[in-house]
């Protein structure tokens, strides 16, 4: 059964920082693996989508990486804003999508 | 830009009610999903459709839960008799192609008194 576990569970930055979000799932035969920004509350809103044969994505201040054989993703960041402070979840894809629990991230002005 | 439509936002009921859902996904989607997330805990499958049948579905999604295409726009999330621990934020989720990129809706948090 696939586990999907994200860390740190929440973390804290001054503003400007560069920063990275990790993710590791136990079985790596997927199809995919998205990065999702959810604020309290709210829905999930896709970031980056990262498709099995593909090692990263951009967008933006966002590079999501993927190693599907150590079973790893990472989420960077760069130049952190307010703005972002938000819970993100990574979520692989095999038939349906199995969630981590998210990292809370809190930037401060 | 497109985007994956709830209502209502948030719905209270009675234990034993039934309630349904309601979900527009993006209108060029084909892929269908129902998620939910109880308060503090993961986001969770419960069911994925596609051509107007049930592709998979988890062991939450007992015979309690039923979905449904009636018009060709509108999906839809039933459940028969809520229980208390029905209580979560559900989310619809559509995608265009099989293994393509999910949009997900804002959400209909479900009380359940």
């Amino acid at each position: 059964k696939q586990e999907v576990t994200q860390i740190p569970a929440a973390l804290s930055v001054p503003e400007g920082e560069n920063l990275v979000l990790n993710c590791s799932f136990t079985d790596s035969a997927i199809y995919n693996l998205q990065w999702f920004r959810q604020d309290p509350g709210k829905g999930l809103t896709s970031l980056l989508l990262i498709q099995s044969s593909q090692r990263e994505q951009t967008s933006g201040r966002l590079n999501a990486s993927l190693d599907k054989s150590s079973g790893r993703s990472t989420l960077y960041i760069a130049a952190s804003q307010p703005g972002d402070s938000a819970t993100y979840l990574c979520a692989v894809r095999k038939h349906d999508m199995r969630f981590g629990a998210g990292t809370r991230l809190t930037v401060k002005p | 830009e497109p985007e994956v439509t709830q209502t209502p936002s948030h719905q209270v009921t009675q234990m034993g009610q039934e309630v349904i859902l309601r979900c527009v996904p993006i209108s060029n989607h084909l892929y269908f999903y129902w998620y939910r997330q109880i308060l503090g805990q993961k986001v969770e499958f419960l069911v994925s459709f596609y051509n107007n049948e049930i592709s998979e579905k988890s062991e939450i999604f007992d015979d309690q839960f039923s979905v449904e295409r009636p018009d060709g726009s509108n999906f839809t999330l039933k459940i028969r008799s809520t229980k208390l621990e029905d209580s979560a934020m559900y989310f619809c989720a559509s995608e265009s192609g099989g293994n393509t990129e999910a949009f997900f809706g804002q959400g209909t948090r479900l009380t359940v008194v």
